[in-house]
């Protein structure tokens, strides 16, 4: 099955910076990538996604690039807040039934 | 706004006991999902559903059942509770198809003594 690597495990960054969490799949059929932010004591939700025939997405201060030839995919966050500090997940799926997820990244965003 | 409520925030039960965790959607979603999310491990999945009374195994089916009776309700069944089995579960709910999004329910963190 798909197996997707979430790295780092935990981002430090400072307040203004940017924040980069990249991700890696395995099957190269896997065409639909979301990523989601979990704020303590809630359940994950969908901050953005991009699906494999589009290569860059960008929403306000978010933006996911994919790169299919080499299989990953990266979330990045420009203009930090303290607001911004959650827990992030990558996830892939090939059929919107099943999604693979990655192991987390702990952000904590320093006023 | 979709709402995807789970029965319990917090549960305690004891090794051996059956026990019922119940998720509801409002916004007729075909799919409905389990998941276990543990330190270091992410979210795995259970079991999901694509229809009523349809289910299929995720990556981690073992010890675990479910029971989709109604479009809006997804129950995970633990027949016989272990202590491994002591994490935090999510359900969540989509559309069909590619690139719907899943909405989460906020969670049921439960421990087996």
């Amino acid at each position: 099955g798909e197996n997707v690597e979430q790295h780092p495990s935990t981002l430090s960054v400072q307040e203004g910076d940017s924040a980069v969490i990249k991700c890696t799949y395995s099957d190269s059929a896997s065409n639909y990538f979301p990523w989601y932010k979990q704020e303590l004591g809630k359940g994950p939700q969908l901050i953005i996604d991009i699906r494999s025939n589009v290569g860059e997405k960008k929403d306000q201060r978010i933006a996911v690039t994919l790169n299919k030839t080499a299989k990953h995919f990266s979330l990045h966050i420009t203009e930090t807040q303290p607001e911004d500090s959650a827990v992030y997940f990558c996830a892939a799926s090939i059929d919107g039934n099943q999604f693979y997820f990655g192991t987390g990244t702990s952000l904590t965003v320093i006023p | 706004d979709v709402k995807v409520t789970q029965s319990s925030r917090y549960l305690v039960k004891r090794t051996g006991e059956k026990v019922f965790l119940e998720c509801v959607q409002d916004m007729d979603h075909e799919n409905m999902f389990w998941y276990r999310q543990d330190p270091g491990l992410g979210l795995r999945l259970i079991y999901f559903s694509y229809d009523v009374k349809m289910k299929e195994k995720g990556d981690i089916p073992e010890g675990y059942s479910v029971s989709r009776e109604k479009k809006e309700r997804f129950s995970l069944i633990l027949e016989s509770a272990s202590t491994n089995q002591t994490s935090m579960y999510l359900c969540a709910s989509s559309l069909a198809g590619v690139g719907s999004e899943q909405y989460f329910g906020p969670g049921t963190r439960l421990t087996v003594t």
